[in-house]
């Protein structure tokens, strides 16, 4: 496809149950970024993948979440037992890799922790 | 610390009117400023960027200029039509990795 995408694009669960989140981004792009935006307010980084490079997890809230990358594709976001405050909308975005490239972003998957 | 402020929302306005919305960051270094827009229903896309100070960003009939002596990357448009009605986010990047720091985001409302 054209953009970033994500699936699934709404996710409903129970508390203590664990979810993935998928991201496929633009073929070509090195940099794969995850971002979660709660109700109201602005975007969190969570994690960053660059190329072959060790990740930057510096974002990620405890260590229930968790990410995955396969070379320089699809992505994966895993939360363990999730908690209520974990509902949010969580965005991927992929970019060429460069310092000033833009990011671009998915449409987002809606996480709903009943 | 390193982050974004921005205006809060909404900002409700008459088409035609001017749109100011401000951006300030604190930082290390030289980063990079961003607007990003959020239009009902989609995805956020890049509005416009500036990569030093004195740069400026423009798109759409919006400009922001990098003001590094007073750390404000604000938004401006000098006629807004309904169509510019959206959620807007300022954001800096970091030398490293460029991972961005978003601001809250502003609600804008174009009314005809």
């Amino acid at each position: 496809g054209a953009g970033v995408s994500q699936s699934p694009s709404n996710k409903v669960t129970e508390k203590g149950k664990d979810v993935e989140l998928r991201c496929d981004p633009i073929s070509g792009h090195t940099a794969l970024y995850w971002y979660r935006q709660r109700l109201g307010q602005g975007l969190e980084f969570l994690i960053y993948f660059q190329g072959n490079s060790a990740p930057d997890k510096s974002g990620l809230p405890s260590d229930r979440f968790s990410a995955e990358r396969t070379g320089e594709s699809v992505s994966t976001l895993t939360i363990q037992r999730t908690q209520q405050e974990d509902s949010a909308v969580y965005l991927c975005a992929s970019s060429l890799g460069g310092r000033y490239d833009e990011q671009y972003f998915g449409p987002g998957t809606r996480l709903t922790v009943t | 610390g390193n982050s974004v402020t921005q205006m809060e929302g909404p900002v409700t306005l008459s088409e035609e009117a001017f749109l100011t919305i401000n951006c300030t960051y604190t930082a290390t270094g030289y980063p990079s400023l961003f607007w990003y827009v959020q239009y009902p229903g989609e995805g956020l896309q890049l509005l416009l960027k500036a990569t030093k100070a004195d740069d400026k960003g423009s798109n759409k009939g919006f400009e922001a200029t990098y003001r590094k002596e007073t750390t404000s990357f604000h938004l401006e448009k000098g006629s807004v039509q309904v169509s510019d009605s959206a959620v807007y986010f300022c954001a800096r990047g970091k030398a490293a990795g460029n991972k961005l720091t978003f601001g809250g985001g502003t609600r804008v409302l174009v009314k005809p």
